[in-house]
C-alpha cells in the first residue's frame, strides 16, 4: 500500500519569501512517481511538477523545484519568490509505476502567503 | 473542449435520491478517473477508465456506486440511494499517457460539489 504524509496542514509566508511544504512518502514499489498539485479555492487540482524515481536530478518547473531525497522518502516542493496568488491548497500525491494508475494523495497544506 | 467539465457544479439531494453526475474529458484523453474529495481531505480514488471500460474500480466505496462511459468519452458516476456521507466533492480527470517524460499527468475538472440532507 502507498501512503502520503504531509504534515503541515496550513502555513504562513511573507510575500517574496521561498517556502518548502513537505512531503513524505512509503511504497513497497521500486518505481513510481511523485506529484504535487495546487488546489485554489475554485477546486480545480492544477499539476505543478513531477518526479521519477529514477530521475537523477531534482525536477524544476519555473517557480516550483522539487527537493527529492529518496532515501529519506521525501519529495518537499519548494516554491521561490512567493506570489500573493500562490495561496490555496497544496498536494503531494503518489503513482506506482507497476500498472497502477491511480493516484495517492496525502490530507494537502494550506498556503497562504502575506502581502 | 479545452478542459475537462463537470456538470452540476453543486447538487442538492435529499437521502435517499438517486444522483448522477457527468464529466466530459478533454478531447482525445483516452483515461478517466473519478476522485472524491472529503472536506478536509486530499481526493480519494473512486474509478479509473481506459477507453470504455472501467481498468480499476477497486475505489468505489460499496454497490450503490457506479460510473460508465459508453462511448469512450463522457463519463456519468451514478450514486443510488444516496446517503449523507456521500457529500463531497466528485472531482473527474482525464489523461493521455506520455505527455511528461512517461508521467501521467491527471487534468482535473472543477468538481461537482454533492450535499446530501
Amino acid at each position: 500500500a502507498q501512503k502520503i504524509t504531509q504534515t503541515q496542514p496550513g502555513m504562513f509566508v511573507q510575500e517574496k519569501e521561498a517556502v518548502t511544504l513537505d512531503c513524505t512518502y512509503d511504497t513497497s514499489d521500486p518505481s513510481y512517481g511523485l506529484f504535487w498539485y495546487k488546489q485554489p479555492s475554485s477546486g480545480e487540482m492544477i499539476f505543478l511538477i513531477y518526479q521519477g524515481s529514477y530521475d537523477q536530478q531534482n525536477a524544476t518547473e519555473g517557480r516550483y523545484s522539487l527537493n527529492f531525497q529518496k532515501a529519506r522518502k521525501s519529495a518537499n516542493l519548494v516554491i521561490s519568490a512567493s506570489q500573493l496568488g500562490d495561496s490555496a491548497m497544496y498536494f503531494c500525491a503518489m503513482e506506482s509505476n507497476f500498472g497502477n494508475e491511480k493516484l495517492t494523495f496525502g490530507t494537502g497544506t494550506r498556503l497562504t502567503i502575506i502581502p | 473542449g479545452a478542459g475537462v467539465s463537470q456538470t452540476p457544479s453543486n447538487k442538492v439531494t435529499e437521502k435517499g435520491k438517486y444522483v448522477e453526475l457527468r464529466c466530459d474529458p478533454i478531447s482525445g484523453h483516452t483515461a478517466l478517473y473519478w476522485y472524491r474529495q472529503s472536506l478536509g481531505q486530499g481526493p480519494e480514488f473512486l474509478i479509473y477508465f481506459q477507453g470504455t471500460g472501467a481498468a480499476d474500480d477497486s475505489g468505489l466505496p460499496n454497490d450503490r456506486f457506479f460510473a460508465v462511459r459508453p462511448e469512450g468519452s463522457v463519463s456519468t458516476l451514478k450514486i443510488q440511494r444516496t446517503e449523507r456521507g456521500d457529500s463531497a466533492v466528485y472531482l473527474c480527470a482525464s489523461s493521455s499517457p506520455g505527455t511528461l517524460s512517461g508521467a501521467n499527468v491527471l487534468t482535473f475538472g472543477a468538481g461537482s460539489r454533492l450535499t446530501v440532507l
